[in-house]
């Protein structure tokens, strides 16, 4: 398997303009995270999704951010509209409910807002 | 209020010798915990995990250690090796159906050759 995919990997926009970041989840994994990774914060779980339902979404900054999971095999998270403190590394992660909850990260969305 | 703390930002070992790279949890719900690795420009990988009802795990080089009444968890490796650099997570979940995973904010090991 080749593992989580996200795209793109580095997004560079402006302010107030709109960006969505995608995921593509291991095969056969039930439940998508999407993680936002700051120097001050750290590693911060925005949303999760089991069985492309959205279970908790506590995590998420503001009503600018969205996430949605239209099947199994993709995921979006969106902000709109972004903000210079947006910038960070988004991560997305998957696993399956009897791995015992070891998440598989992909290489994550560097996204810097100018 | 950061409920998994990793209170050494960065530690350098000796190739060869032991590294020790220390995790304390406030959260008494927490019963399973993990460490990731994370290299730059890539996504965290999963090292070693262990659950509550254990005090110790191992994985060849890799060992980790939980005192639930501490609230205090660590990972040796030993020996260490160049190609362990990277910087460590330790993360926790409070089980029980809940696959949300708190982080702590990493330290960064750095093996000397």
């Amino acid at each position: 398997d080749a593992g989580v995919i996200q795209s793109p990997r580095h997004e560079v926009t402006e302010m107030g303009q709109e960006v969505t970041l995608r995921c593509k989840p291991i095969s056969g994994h039930d439940y998508l995270f999407w993680y936002r990774q700051t120097m001050m914060r750290g590693l911060e779980l925005l949303i999760y999704f089991n069985n492309n339902v959205p279970i908790d979404d506590s995590g998420m900054p503001e009503d600018r951010f969205s996430a949605k999971m239209p099947n199994a095999s993709f995921s979006t998270l969106k902000i709109q509209p972004s903000e210079p403190r947006d910038s960070a590394v988004y991560f997305c992660a998957s696993s399956f409910h009897r791995d015992n909850i070891k998440a598989f990260f992909g290489q994550g969305t560097r996204l810097t807002v100018v | 209020d950061q409920q998994v703390k990793q209170n050494s930002p960065s530690l350098s070992v000796q190739e060869g010798r032991i590294s020790i790279l220390n995790c304390d949890y406030t959260n008494s719900m927490f019963d399973y915990f993990l460490w990731y690795k994370k290299y730059p420009a890539e996504g965290p990988t999963f090292l070693i995990s262990i659950s509550s009802i254990k005090d110790k795990n191992e994985d060849g080089r890799f060992t980790v250690f939980l005192n639930k009444s501490a609230k205090h968890l660590s990972l040796h490796i030993v020996p260490s090796q160049p190609g362990d650099s990277a910087v460590y997570f330790c993360a926790a979940s409070t089980g029980a159906g809940s696959y949300q995973l708190t982080f702590g904010k990493g330290t960064k090991l750095s093996v000397i050759p």
